[in-house]
């Protein structure tokens, strides 16, 4: 149980280009997401905290134009990075929790971004 | 300010040894503890939590972690290391009332045969 994918895995775009990256709970409701920034042999990055039918709150430094995060339904979060530049790659990755264990967020696999 | 402290970049241990990843965090009231490993290129994966009880919290894969309030510390240990323990290890911590997580640095293990 509590299994959260990401599409997709890696992502390679052109600068200026904007690119999505979807977040699942595949076996509950999450009603709260989270998307995380990692950079090379680092720790996460907190960088937005959303709940399912409200608009996501940004951790302070990360622009909300620039990483749109739309929690549509219980099951699916994303992230689209817009205008994408080299300085955007990293690696995503989302996290989500339910009612059952509010205390404790499942990680997804990543999502590694490469702008070039 | 609330932070949580991993102070070795890289523990190495011989197959069949105990091991210890050590975790202290500063955090106000009383915390929400995690440990979470994470392989090359993928997501993290919960090992173990502390919320209240027991001090001695057992999880996944043999692990288990020890909350010292006194000490402020929740170090991760295993009585008998693995190769495929061989990883990256991040302690959390979580203020109650709120939802956020403050991830340490991450401490990588490695376990030789």
């Amino acid at each position: 149980g509590a299994v959260v994918s990401q599409h997709p895995s890696w992502v390679i775009c052109k600068s200026g280009t904007s690119v999505k990256i979807e977040c699942r709970s595949l076996d509950f409701q999450a009603t709260t997401m989270f998307w995380y920034r990692q950079f090379p042999k680092q720790s996460l990055m907190l960088m937005a905290t959303s709940n399912e039918g409200s608009k996501a709150t940004y951790e302070q430094g990360v622009e909300k134009d620039k990483f749109l995060i739309n929690h549509a339904s219980l099951t699916l979060s994303t992230l689209t990075v817009t205008s994408a530049h080299p300085e955007d790659s990293s690696f995503y990755i989302c996290s989500a929790s339910d009612r059952v264990t509010p205390d404790t967020q499942y990680f997804g696999p990543g999502t590694r971004l490469t702008v070039l | 300010a609330q932070s949580v402290a991993q102070p070795e970049d890289q523990v190495n241990v011989a197959e069949g040894n105990p091991l210890t990843v050590k975790c202290t965090y500063s955090v106000s009231g009383n915390p929400y503890l995690f440990w979470y490993v994470q392989y090359p290129n993928r997501g993290l994966q919960f090992l173990l939590k502390y919320i209240t009880g027991d001090n001695l919290v057992k999880g996944s894969y043999g692990f288990e972690a020890e909350f010292n309030k006194s000490q402020t510390s929740f170090h991760l240990k295993k009585p008998s290391a693995l190769v495929s323990d061989s990883a990256l290890y991040f302690c959390a911590v979580r203020r109650p009332g709120t939802d956020k997580l403050i991830f340490g640095t991450g401490t990588r293990l490695q376990v030789f045969p």
